[in-house]
């Protein structure tokens, strides 16, 4: 079966510092996969989505970015984070884009 | 930014109550799919109804669509505390390989 796994799940970073959140997939071949970010009480915001190896799709410009170094690898990252930056982040992957996501357990990232 | 929203923003019911949570969109859709999300945790996925179809069954789950008004609606029925959560619906439209979540309803089930 197929499984996601999303890490670290809560993260305290300074203002400035870099980020780097790291999903993987097990158990399928070429996902589509998916960066949200969550505010508290509210709905997704996608930030990225990735068909295939090296192709990045930006939904939101901001100063994160996202990486897929290989198939069921996704990373979003940060040179320098901001306040802004705070909330939960979750990945998702699905076999087509009109398929059901599957979402990881998310990230809490709180910026001090 | 979101596409539709959805109606209630919250709701509290009491256990055995049915409880009914709308989704209203713009753009025309291929499919539409219903998520529901416990506090902290990821999204799980609960129906896909297509825009073809007018209703759906899954357990305690019916989801109607009406292309026609831009609009579906999740009912719950004899709820239970376990179904406490958030739910939102998302919206795929054919034009990217994306989905587009509404802001949710957050739902209180009650003993």
């Amino acid at each position: 079966s197929q499984t996601i796994h999303q890490w670290p799940a809560t993260l305290v970073q300074p203002v400035g510092s870099p980020l780097s959140l790291e999903c993987t997939v097990e158990g399928t071949s070429n996902p589509n996969l998916y960066w949200y970010r969550q505010a508290a009480g509210r709905g997704l915001q996608l930030l990225f989505y990735s068909v295939g190896i090296g192709q990045i799709s930006s939904e939101v410009p901001q100063n994160l970015s996202a990486s897929r170094p290989q198939d069921r690898q996704f990373i979003l990252s940060s040179k320098k984070l901001l306040l802004s930056d705070s909330g939960f982040y979750l990945c998702a992957w699905s076999v087509t884009g009109n398929q059901p996501q599957h979402f990881g357990d998310g990230t809490r990232l709180s910026i001090l | 930014s979101q596409q539709g929203e959805e109606d209630p923003q919250a709701l509290s019911i009491q256990e055995g109550e049915n409880a009914t949570m709308n989704c209203s969109y713009k753009t025309s859709i291929n499919n539409l799919q219903w998520y529901r999300q416990n506090s902290g945790r990821g999204l799980v996925h609960l129906i896909l109804i297509r825009s073809n179809e007018r209703e759906k069954h899954s357990g305690r789950l019916r989801v109607t669509l009406d292309t026609s008004k831009k609009s579906s609606s999740l009912l719950i029925t004899a709820s239970r505390a376990a179904d406490t959560a958030s739910y939102f619906c998302a919206r795929y439209t054919g034009t990217a390989s994306k989905l587009t979540f509404g802001t949710g309803t957050r739902l209180q089930v009650t003993l």
